[in-house]
């Protein structure tokens, strides 16, 4: 059983709310990633770590932030949320070698 | 350049029946291949993954897929179909070593009783 955790699972949320998402991983992973997925549709990378203090975009421009303050923690903020960042975020961990990447269960997020 | 393409966005298989879901990729690198599955409302598992050595692999659930560089693909397969195997199957093609992974669209598996 992989040991990645995301919290909350769902979230409804009114529009302006700033918000984050909580991710964290007891493997001792070094990346760490963000996936967004709307219903049906493929994941999206939205932001990756390699390490603590690194952060980058990824192919999908979100108007999220994240953080890596510790090698395994990885939240994601919105600031101000809005209707359309109504989605599926998924994180997940990998080593640094590029193995196979470890999922959370994902946290659905309704912004109303 | 890296990219995959699932082939079928929706399959439907009686249960009993096999199963074959289909992936082509194109990498400029030698490429980790990895299947994975996501169940309404979970997570996403790590069905099975290809990371150059044999080129059938076997994975959980009776799940298999054989690479095959020749063709650029590397399908799904399993020989009979369960009510549980109803999901969504991602195909997923990374640069070994390096960081970049894309992710297919995803192919809905439908099981009829």
């Amino acid at each position: 059983e992989a040991d990645i955790y995301q919290t909350p699972r769902y979230l409804v949320i009114g529009t302006g709310k700033k918000i984050t998402l909580e991710c964290s991983q007891t493997m001792g992973h070094d990346k760490m990633y963000w996936y967004q997925q709307d219903p049906g549709m493929e994941l999206h990378l939205i932001h990756y770590s390699y390490g603590v203090n690194s952060t980058e975009k990824g192919d999908l421009s979100s108007e999220s932030t994240v953080s890596r303050i510790r090698t395994e923690h990885f939240p994601l903020t919105l600031e101000s949320a809005r209707p359309s960042h109504t989605s599926q975020y998924l994180c997940a961990s990998s080593e640094i070698r590029n193995t196979e990447a470890f999922f959370g269960q994902g946290t659905r997020l309704t912004v109303v | 350049a890296q990219s995959v393409t699932q082939l079928d966005s929706h399959v439907s298989v009686s249960e009993g029946t096999p199963v074959l879901l289909r992936c082509n990729y194109s990498s400029s690198y030698s490429p980790s291949l990895f299947w994975y599955v996501q169940h309404p409302n979970k997570g996403l598992q790590l069905l099975l993954k290809y990371t150059s050595a044999a080129t059938l692999v076997k994975g959980i659930n009776g799940f298999e897929a054989e690479f095959k560089k020749s063709e650029t693909s590397f399908h799904l397969t399993k020989p009979s179909a369960h009510m549980s195997d109803a999901a969504e199957y991602f195909c997923v093609v990374s640069e070994t070593g390096g960081f970049k992974t894309i992710f297919g669209a995803g192919t809905r598996l439908f099981v009829k009783a």
